[in-house]
């Protein structure tokens, strides 16, 4: 069964700075794999969707990466604003199951 | 983009009535709906696949005569939790897969269920 774990569980950073999220998961046979972001009381907000065949994607200040071989995606995040704030989950779409599997998320905190 | 609802937002019960959840996709057709299951400081369990027109499929553990699963056209599925008690209070998030799209799952805003 899949298992994905992330990274650290809490973080908390000052404005501006750069910054990594870790997600691992234990069976390599995966699809793809997103990172969403879920604000207190609220839904999920993707972020970023690497296929299996990719090894990164982009979008403004985030970068993904997704080593499949090694079972790991980190999440990196550029000059960290305070409305950055939020759990960042991370989760992977198995090739057999096409169902997301969860990561427990990492709260991160930016202080002004 | 590809936008899902749920209605209630939020919904406050007494212990042993029942109580609907809607998920619509609103701008696109999904055969495949996903009811999810979050505790508070905890990740998105998965509880169900709903699949139009055809009976949904519940995770282990997950009571399928509990949570009553409806995946009645391409836009709409309905979560029912029946009998419904204290501990059923969490936050419960549908998503919807786009056809065509790395299986990639659009996910709604969440329904708070507060059963007193």
């Amino acid at each position: 069964k899949q298992e994905v774990t992330q990274i650290p569980a809490a973080l908390s950073v000052p404005e501006g700075e750069n910054l990594v999220l870790n997600c691992s998961f234990t069976d390599s046979a995966i699809y793809n794999l997103q990172w969403f972001r879920q604000d207190p009381g609220k839904g999920l907000t993707s972020l970023l969707l690497i296929q299996s065949s990719q090894r990164e994607q982009t979008s403004g200040r985030l970068n993904a990466s997704l080593d499949k071989s090694s079972g790991r995606s980190t999440l990196y995040i550029a000059a960290s604003q305070p409305g950055d704030s939020a759990t960042y989950l991370c989760a992977v779409i198995d090739d057999s199951a096409r169902q997301l599997t969860f990561g427990s998320g990492t709260q991160l905190t930016v202080l002004p | 983009g590809a936008v899902v609802s749920q209605h209630p937002s939020w919904v406050i019960c007494k212990s042993g009535t029942s109580v609907k959840i809607e998920c619509r996709s609103l701008d696109f057709q999904a055969t495949t709906m996903f009811w999810y299951r979050q505790f508070p400081k905890q990740s998105l369990m998965l509880m169900a696949t709903s699949n139009e027109g055809s009976k949904a499929t519940y995770e282990q553990g997950v009571e399928k005569d509990k949570f009553l699963i409806n995946h009645a056209s391409l836009t709409l599925s309905t979560l029912t939790v029946t009998s419904a008690h204290p501990e059923d209070s969490s936050f419960y998030i549908c998503s919807a897969r786009r056809p065509g799209r790395a299986y990639e799952q659009y996910f709604g805003p969440g329904t708070r269920l507060t059963v007193t």
